[in-house]
């Protein structure tokens, strides 16, 4: 079946540290990718996508490249700041389709 | 302008109570989800809505979970009967066409005791 894979949390850095927090999907058809962040008492929000294969989406520092080869939608950011902390959830949606799946989300601490 | 709200933000009950959760989507959006996150998993799809259509339920893990959504805006998740395992934050989130960005409201804490 369809699925989101991510790493295991929590994951703990110091402020202007490098971040990547891997994702892998397994999809039968051609997946959109999505990374959203939930900041502590809010909703999850958009943080960025990607439609197709290699296209790379950005948002508030942090990039994610959609690579078919390796089925990954890793998230990076150069350098983190505290503000940063919040748990980050990967999620696909396949075309053709309504359902959302999303991975079981990385909660990201970021201390200064 | 103003987003998803969700009502109440946490609720506290007793086991075998009903309870019903509140989503105020965003103002012209046609699509409507209702999610279910409990500790350490990922969202879990619950239902969806669609402007006028059948709603798919299929996500709905038993008969004690209902849902309905009134006018096209306003929805509402009740739970009959409530177990401890119902126990999560219910998510509701809106969309303007399928395959756009959802957007979240805050949650609503759900304790069964």
């Amino acid at each position: 079946g369809n699925s989101v894979t991510q790493m295991e949390g929590p994951v703990t850095l110091s402020e202007e540290a490098f971040l990547t927090i891997n994702c892998t999907y397994t999809a039968t058809g051609y997946p959109s990718l999505f990374w959203y962040v939930q900041y502590p008492g809010e909703g999850l929000q958009l943080l960025l996508k990607a439609t197709k294969a290699d296209d790379k989406g950005s948002n508030k520092g942090f990039e994610a490249t959609y690579r078919k080869e390796t089925t990954s939608f890793h998230l990076e950011k150069g350098s983190v700041q505290v503000s940063d902390s919040a748990v980050y959830f990967c999620a696909l949606i396949l075309s053709g389709t309504y359902k959302y799946i999303f991975g079981t989300g990385t909660r990201l601490k970021v201390l200064a | 302008g103003a987003g998803v709200s969700q009502s109440p933000s946490n609720k506290v009950t007793e086991k075998g109570k009903d309870v019903e959760l509140r989503c105020d989507p965003i103002s012209g959006h046609t699509a409507l989800y209702w999610y279910r996150q409990s500790l350490g998993q990922g969202l879990e799809f619950l239902i969806y809505f669609q402007g006028n259509s059948a709603p798919d339920k299929s996500g709905l893990p038993s008969d004690r979970f209902s849902a309905e959504r009134t006018g096209g805006s306003v929805s509402t998740l009740t739970i009959q009967r409530t177990q401890q395992e119902d126990s999560a934050v219910y998510l509701c989130a809106s969309s303007p066409s399928t395959y756009n960005e959802q957007f979240f409201g805050p949650g609503t804490r759900l304790t069964v005791l």
